[in-house]
């Protein structure tokens, strides 16, 4: 069974402080995604990542894959309060399949 | 483009009900998947559908089902409706599902609260 495991869980934070959101499995993952969702709405796709020690920027965030396939992570740099809201990391099931396996999660607070 | 339509959005049953949730996906994409999201347990997947046949299911009973049509759109259903399905249910698409990376993207969700 794939599992993702995401840590923090809760992170509340100063504006301007840096971050650091983990994703690890024991399970190698072809790709792995990182979404951002808000209170009563669908996940937003932020990122993909696709190759073993690959590091892709969007603004403020980094996004990381590790070597290995097995892990992730998303920093953020100098958070602002607009970054407020629930981080998941998934990845793609095993086979040819639609399925995305989702980490449980990260709510993150960024205080003014 | 329009992206994932999710119909209602709030809904309110009692035990023992059955409800219908419907989702119509970005133009184009041909995959649709269905999650359930719940403070507990998180995002689970629920199952995926393509080209109108199911071929992903997730440890769900046999009260969920679901079906997708021709153009993509896709419905699913759950019966005999307890407590515990009180979750906001998600729908989302993709281009062809299954590829080496498979991004979806994501309805508003459908808030379903059952009494």
């Amino acid at each position: 069974t794939q599992l993702l495991e995401q840590s923090p869980q809760f992170l509340s934070i100063q504006e301007g402080e840096n971050l650091t959101v983990y994703c690890n499995s024991s399970s190698v993952f072809s790709s792995l995604q990182w979404y951002r969702q808000e209170p009563g709405e669908g996940p937003v796709l932020l990122v993909t990542v696709v190759t073993g020690g690959e590091v892709k920027k969007l603004k403020r965030l980094t996004f990381q894959f590790g070597d290995a396939r097995k892990d992730s992570s998303l920093h953020i740099t100098a958070a602002q309060p607009g970054d407020t809201g629930l981080y998941l990391c998934a990845g793609n099931g095993s086979g040819n399949t639609g399925k995305l396996i989702f980490g449980q999660g990260t709510t993150l607070q960024v205080k003014p | 483009k329009a992206g994932v339509t999710q119909t209602p959005r709030y809904l309110i049953k009692t035990r023992g009900q059955q409800v219908t949730l419907s989702c119509s996906p970005i133009s184009g994409h041909r995959s649709v998947s269905w999650y359930q999201q719940t403070p507990g347990q998180g995002l689970q997947f629920l199952f995926e559908y393509f080209s109108e046949t199911q071929r992903n299911k997730g440890n769900f009973p046999g009260r969920f089902s679901g079906r997708q049509f021709s153009n993509s759109r896709s419905e699913m259903n759950v019966s005999t409706l307890e407590l515990g399905d009180s979750a906001l249910y998600l729908c989302a698409s993709s281009l062809f599902g299954g590829a080496s990376y498979n991004e979806q993207f994501f309805g508003p969700g459908t808030r379903l609260t059952v009494l």
